[in-house]
């Protein structure tokens, strides 16, 4: 149980042209899905935590203009990277945790995606 | 800054020997922590979480989480050329009503054949 499935897995986009990401849950609702970045060689960086039926809440020094996020259904949030740069190639992570339980249950990963922008 | 911090590596084990990944976190507000398990190019995989003070084992694994020091540790026991991977620590820090799980940068295993 608590699968989420993310969406493309890998992506190559020329500069200034905007990326989508998906990310699911297909066994439980999530009202709380996280964001992260990851950079070769570095830890997942939190970038903004999706919260369904209401505006994301963006980390320090992430652009919420330039990564737009959507949490539109309790099983769906999006990642839309807009006028992407070469700088924004990263692996991009989603993940939730099922709606209901407590705090202390952990966060389940989709498989991410790799962003490169050319 | 709230802060997951751990020790980069890489920690060269033998195979069959006990592994021991260390973290420390800056956020008495942390009440759960998490270990995860990277292998490269891929997502982190849930490996325990434990959030009562003392160990808490699970196959292979014992994960030990001391509040008073605010230390978590995970041991690998029987350690096999399969657990060599990236291990990240994670803490569940509470902020504006909610949490948010804060990662380390990771130590990398390496198992020796």
């Amino acid at each position: 149980g608590a699968v989420v499935s993310q969406h493309p897995s890998w992506v190559i986009c020329k500069s200034g042209t905007s990326v989508k990401i998906e990310c699911r849950s297909l066994d439980f609702q999530a009202t709380t899905m996280f964001w992260y970045r990851q950079f070769p060689k570095q830890s997942l960086m939190l970038m903004a935590t999706s919260n369904e039926g209401s505006k994301a809440t963006y980390e320090q020094g992430v652009e919420k203009d330039k990564f737009l996020i959507n949490h539109a259904s309790l099983t769906l949030s999006t990642l839309t990277v807009t006028s992407a740069h070469p700088e924004d190639s990263s692996f991009y992570i989603c993940s939730a945790r099922p709606f209901g339980q407590g705090v202390n249950s952990p966060l389940h990963f989709g498989n991410g995606t790799r962003l490169t922008v050319t | 800054q709230k802060e997951v911090e751990q020790n980069s590596g890489p920690l060269s084990v033998p195979e069959g020997a006990i592994a021991s990944l260390n973290c420390t976190y800056s956020d008495r507000g942390s009440q759960s922590f998490f270990w995860y398990r990277q292998y490269s190019g891929k997502s982190p995989e849930l490996i325990m979480s434990i959030y009562s003070n003392g160990d808490k084992e699970d196959g292979r694994f014992t994960a030990q989480l001391n509040k008073a020091s605010q230390y978590v540790s995970l041991l690998i026991r029987d350690s096999q050329p399969s657990d060599s991977a990236t291990y990240l620590c994670a803490g569940n820090t509470p902020t504006s009503g909610t949490y948010k799980y804060i990662f380390g940068t990771g130590t990398r295993l390496k198992v020796l054949a």
